[in-house]
């Protein structure tokens, strides 16, 4: 059975600062890892899509890679803004199932 | 238009009354999913609809009614429902059911006096 780990539960940085959050997966026989971002009461919102074969995506200031091998993905974020604190999510689609299984998040606070 | 809407925002019912909630995407998606999220954990999937038919339902109590009339509809016909039933559900669009992106609209807020 497919488990997801986020680590940490929650960070707070200084505006300006580099970050990575970490994401975990039990069962490396996956179709791809999205990662979302979440605001308070809202609904996700899509940042990056990974397929299996890749090994990371970029969109602007963010960076996610992917290690299958050893069950892990990034998020990179650069720079971070203070309109970057949200709850960051990742989701894992396993092979042979048709349900992303999701990761219990990190609270993000970059701090002005 | 990579946009998933959901209407109402928030809907606050007793528990023997029925209501419904509407989910609506134009980005021409043939797969549609309904979500449950309680208050700071991850969102648990529902329902999956492909190509108009229930494809998978996660042992979800016939309480919760799903239906898609349409490939740009998902309705959630909600029907004696339970205080542990509030939560924000989501609905979520990709392409086809499989290894897609998935969309999601901004929720529905529930409470169930």
């Amino acid at each position: 059975k497919q488990e997801v780990t986020q680590i940490p539960a929650a960070l707070s940085v200084p505006e300006g600062e580099n970050l990575v959050l970490n994401c975990s997966f039990t069962d490396s026989a996956i179709y791809n890892l999205q990662w979302f971002r979440q605001d308070p009461g809202k609904g996700l919102t899509s940042l990056l899509l990974i397929q299996s074969s890749q090994r990371e995506q970029t969109s602007g200031r963010l960076n996610a890679s992917l290690d299958k091998s050893s069950g892990r993905s990034t998020l990179y974020i650069a720079a971070s803004q203070p309109g970057d604190s949200a709850t960051y999510l990742c989701a894992v689609r396993t092979s042979g199932t048709y349900k992303y299984i999701f990761g219990t998040g990190t609270r993000l606070k970059v701090l002005a | 238009d990579t946009e998933v809407t959901q209407t109402p925002k928030h809907l606050v019912m007793g528990m023997t009354n029925k209501k419904s909630l509407k989910c609506e995407q134009h980005m021409g998606h043939r797969a549609m999913y309904w979500y449950k999220q309680k208050a700071k954990k991850p969102p648990e999937l529902m329902f999956v609809y492909s190509y108009e038919k229930l494809s998978i339902n996660e042992s979800v109590p016939s309480r919760f009614s799903p239906e898609c009339p349409n490939s740009s509809l998902l309705n959630l016909h909600l029907h004696a429902l339970q205080p542990e039933d509030s939560a924000l559900y989501l609905c979520a669009s990709s392409i086809r059911q499989g290894a897609y992106e998935q969309y999601f609209g901004p929720g529905t807020r529930l409470t169930v006096t």
